[in-house]
């Protein structure tokens, strides 16, 4: 069984369009993340969710909206996609002193 | 705010050669400082960790001492294998609007070739 698992693994599309990803644990975690790594490999963290409680946002446009129906799920919604949201997505749970465990990402290609 | 800053890749190196991948940080507190591992195609998984000063993280060969003193966590390895090439990142542990988070290193491409 996979910990953290993403999907789609792949995503292309056009710009304008509106997306989702789908990240899911089964480690029972509280905390959940969503980061953005660019084509140079950088990664950057982007939400937090504690216990489906929105609690770090880091300046992400608006566009991107993350769901938590509950404390195993955490969903990202990309409304109007542009060029620049092409990147590898990875959703991430934490456990104590700030391990995290990680999905495989997934790549966006917007064209 | 807290940073943490490793060496430029992308390193190439022969199978059985001594590697080592520089990391340093700035930080308020005494965070902990972890190295995580991406193979290609995969998500980060943790390498090892060190959670206070002095501290030496290690596993699968890899090692790396927490110095305060220096500000630096580098990442360390005897003998590298071709299945250690991977992307390497240097992070440590601080806080986000009062919520814990990790802060990155912009990575470090490791090739090694047999």
């Amino acid at each position: 069984d996979t910990a953290v698992s993403q999907t789609p693994k792949y995503l292309v599309t056009q710009m304008g369009n509106d997306k989702s990803i789908k990240c899911e644990q089964n480690l029972g975690h509280d905390t959940m993340y969503w980061y953005k790594q660019d084509s140079k490999k950088f990664l950057k963290i982007m939400f937090s969710y504690n216990n489906k409680e929105l609690i770090i946002n880091e300046t992400v446009p608006n566009r991107f909206s993350p769901k938590s129906p509950d404390k195993a799920h955490l969903n990202l919604h990309i409304n109007s996609l542009e060029l620049g949201d092409s990147a590898v997505y990875f959703c991430a749970t934490r456990l104590a002193k700030n391990i995290q465990y990680f999905g495989a990402g997934t790549r966006l290609s917007v064209l | 705010g807290d940073s943490v800053t490793q060496m430029e890749g992308p390193v190439t190196l022969s199978e059985e050669a001594f590697l080592t991948i520089n990391c340093t940080y700035t930080a308020t507190g005494y965070p902990s400082l972890f190295w995580y591992v991406q193979y290609p195609g995969e998500g980060l998984q943790l390498l090892l960790k060190a959670t206070k000063a002095d501290d030496k993280g290690s596993n699968k060969g890899f090692e790396a001492t927490y110095r305060k003193e220096t500000t630096s966590f580098h990442l360390e390895k005897g003998s590298v294998q071709v299945s250690d090439s991977a992307v390497y990142f240097c992070a440590l542990s601080g806080k986000l609007q009062g919520a814990q988070k990790l802060v990155f290193g912009q990575g470090t491409r490791l090739t090694i070739n047999p």
